[in-house]
């Protein structure tokens, strides 16, 4: 089974500051691991993701995001938050060994809503 | 963008009545997705469909059958509806991506409220 975790229903912080947005998973192989932000009113968009290799991964809009194993993270980062990042951010796992047999099924977190303020 | 539409965007409907959602795709992808999306709980899977005629459930299953006849369209229909179901709705698909795995990409949802 597969899991993930986003311990903060919302996070505030001021324009120009750093942005971190937390998340923890479990899968019972290696992760597959993405990023996916929802603007009011729209679909998920698509901000990165993380298979193998480099532990931090550049993304969409300035957005990073570190892999850390040992800890089963993976929190999303921006060095200075813009008011328009204001959105609902979403964590998401597959596990690499599911594949095509158990339809690329993603579990998602439960999001984390990110207030900018000027 | 996937080439995903969803129809209708927005629908009110009473306690009982069944109600079908259409998601269409361009690209002849073979997986699609139902996801519906609450407060709280993120997204949660449906059902989803690995081919035509070809549907498999999700985690929250209970109400909702499926349907694919052809490779762009996924149904997903709620032969009864009840106000649990009120929420917004979701359809994917997926797609190979750069490193050589499968990534999903959404549709721009479907309100659907039940009184």
């Amino acid at each position: 089974a597969q899991s993930v975790a986003q311990p903060e229903d919302q996070v505030n912080v001021a324009e120009g500051n750093p942005l971190t947005v937390k998340c923890t998973y479990s899968v019972s192989g290696n992760p597959y691991l993405f990023w996916y932000v929802q603007y009011p009113n729209r679909g998920l968009q698509f901000l990165l993701k993380y298979i193998t290799g480099d532990n931090l991964v550049k993304g969409s809009y300035g957005f990073e995001a570190e892999f850390n194993k040992s800890q089963t993270s993976f929190h999303l980062k921006k060095p200075s938050a813009l008011v328009s990042d204001s959105a609902l951010y979403f964590c998401a796992v597959r596990d690499i060994k599911q594949g095509e047999a158990a339809g690329n099924k993603l579990t998602f977190g439960g999001g984390t809503r990110v207030l900018v303020k000027p | 963008d996937a080439g995903i539409t969803q129809s209708p965007r927005h629908k009110v409907t009473e306690t009982g009545t069944p109600v079908t959602l259409r998601c269409h795709q361009t690209e002849n992808h073979r997986y699609m997705y139902w996801y519906r999306q609450d407060p709280g709980h993120g997204l949660r899977l449906i059902h989803y469909s690995y081919g035509v005629k070809d549907t498999d459930k999700g985690e929250v299953s209970d109400g909702y059958s499926v349907s694919r006849s052809k490779t762009e369209d996924f149904l997903l229909t709620l032969e009864s509806a009840t106000s649990s179901q009120t929420s917004v709705y979701f359809c994917a698909i997926s797609k190979l991506g750069t490193g050589g795995y499968n990534e999903q990409f959404f549709g721009p949802g479907t309100r659907l409220t039940v009184l």
